[in-house]
């Protein structure tokens, strides 16, 4: 059965840093593998999804990686902003009936 | 392009009451998914429908939970009766493909918040 876990559950950080979101998964036979953005009292914004044959996806300050054989993504975020403040989910999509398995979240706070 | 609507946004119901969500997906997306999240949880699956199949519902509370999609396009969630723990956001999503075309980058709509009090 697949486990999506994510490190840290919650992250406070001040302004301008660089940081790192954790997610690893226990089946390494996924499909695809997408991060999410979600604010308070809001449905779920897609950030990126990565293919299972890509390694890595950009969109402007973010960044996401993925590793299979390690079952394991990572979602670094430049330079971050207060407006970055929200939770982020990763998902990772099975192989075969195309299901969203989603991890806990990590929510982040960025202190202006 | 229009997003995926869900509607009401909020709800507030007492405990065995009966209650139902109405979800419009994408135009043209022909799976379609039903989430339950939890406060302080992430979303779980409760059903997969493509077109107007179900593809999975194994973890859809059956004695209380039922859900339909006629003509393969709209979608309504409903529970009957309701319990305190069903107090959760409830999103639709859908996407352009399933099994035979995976397109599977979804799309999610706003939810709706259930109160059962």
């Amino acid at each position: 059965k697949q486990e999506v876990t994510q490190i840290p559950a919650a992250l406070s950080v001040p302004e301008g840093e660089n940081l790192v979101l954790n997610c690893s998964f226990t089946d390494s036979a996924i499909y695809n593998l997408q991060w999410f953005r979600q604010d308070p009292g809001k449905g779920l914004t897609s950030l990126l999804l990565i293919q299972s044959s890509q390694r890595e996806q950009t969109s402007g300050r973010l960044n996401a990686s993925l590793d299979k054989s390690s079952g394991r993504s990572t979602l670094y975020i430049a330079a971050s902003q207060p407006g970055d403040s929200a939770t982020y989910l990763c998902a990772v999509i099975t192989s075969g009936t195309y299901k969203y398995i989603f991890g806990t979240g990590t929510r982040l706070k960025v202190l202006a | 392009e229009a997003g995926v609507a869900q509607s009401p946004r909020y709800k507030i119901i007492e405990k065995r009451q009966s209650v139902a969500f109405w979800c419009n997906p994408i135009s043209g997306h022909a799976t379609l998914y039903w989430y339950q999240q939890i406060l302080g949880q992430g979303p779980k699956l409760l059903i997969q429908f493509q077109n107007n199949g179900v593809v999975d519902d194994s973890q859809l509370p059956k004695d209380r939970f039922s859900a339909e999609r006629l003509k393969g396009v709209d979608s309504t969630l409903k529970i009957q009766p309701a319990k305190l723990e069903d107090s959760a956001v409830y999103l639709c999503a859908s996407s352009f493909g399933g099994r035979e075309i995976p397109e599977t980058e979804a799309f999610f709509g706003q939810g709706t918040r259930l109160t059962v009090v």
